[in-house]
């Protein structure tokens, strides 16, 4: 069966620090991956999408980039942390063939700037 | 373009009583829909979902919901809600994105609070 992991489940970083989140994805093969970001009361926001290694989509202009090293692994990073990039964020996967939309969440990682 | 509204914030019920909450869409082509569930700090769980066929959807812990395409809706029921059903509940629209070779683009409602009262 396919699993999804991402992490680090909880951070706590300083405005201007780095981040870094990975997600990775078990039990399938070329999957789509996504990264969304969820804020209070504001539903769920799509931050990027990837079809494949290396092939990365982005949906709103940010502090954040997102690198697909790997078929399933999918990193979000930023260089110099914004107190508006608090959030949780969440990693999710689709399949590619017969997609219907149908996401597969990770558990999330929640992050504070401070 | 496509959107998803969910009017309801937060729906709070007692415990066994019915409920329903509401989700209404928009999109000039054809979607697939969907409901998640996330309870507190958790990842989202898919619910139900409607790709085709029947109208009515039923999906797991006794959830159900109705596609009507006339009314552009697909609400979400339960008739009888228990304590553990306390969570948050997303309305999701996923469409076919223009010369994306397949990609699907999935628009999220802003979600809606259950609140099960004892």
């Amino acid at each position: 069966s396919q699993t999804i992991h991402q992490w680090p489940a909880t951070l706590v970083q300083p405005v201007g620090s780095p981040l870094s989140l990975e997600c990775t994805v078990e039990g399938t093969s070329n999957p789509n991956l996504y990264w969304y970001r969820q804020a209070a009361g504001r539903g769920l926001q799509l931050l990027f999408y990837s079809v494949g290694i290396g092939q990365i989509s982005s949906e709103v202009p940010q502090n954040l980039s997102a690198s697909r090293p790997q078929d399933r692994q999918f990193i979000l990073s930023s260089k110099k942390l914004l107190l508006s990039d608090s959030g949780f964020y969440l990693c999710a996967w689709s399949v590619i063939w017969g997609n219907t939309g149908e996401l597969f969440f990770g558990e999330g990682s929640r992050l504070t700037v401070l | 373009a496509q959107s998803v509204t969910q009017l309801d914030s937060q729906v709070p019920v007692f415990e066994e009583a019915p409920v329903e909450l509401r989700c209404n869409y928009s999109s000039s082509v054809s979607v697939y829909l969907f409901w998640y569930v996330q309870y507190p700090n958790q990842g989202l769980q898919l619910l139900l979902k409607y790709l085709s066929g029947s109208t009515l959807v039923k999906g797991i812990n006794g959830f159900e919901a109705e596609f009507n395409k006339s009314q552009t809706s697909f609400h979400l029921r339960k008739p009888s809600v228990h304590i553990s059903d306390t969570a948050e509940y997303f309305c999701a629209v996923s469409a076919a994105a223009p010369n994306s070779g397949g990609y699907q683009k999935v628009t999220f409602g802003t979600g809606t609070k259950l609140q099960v009262i004892p």
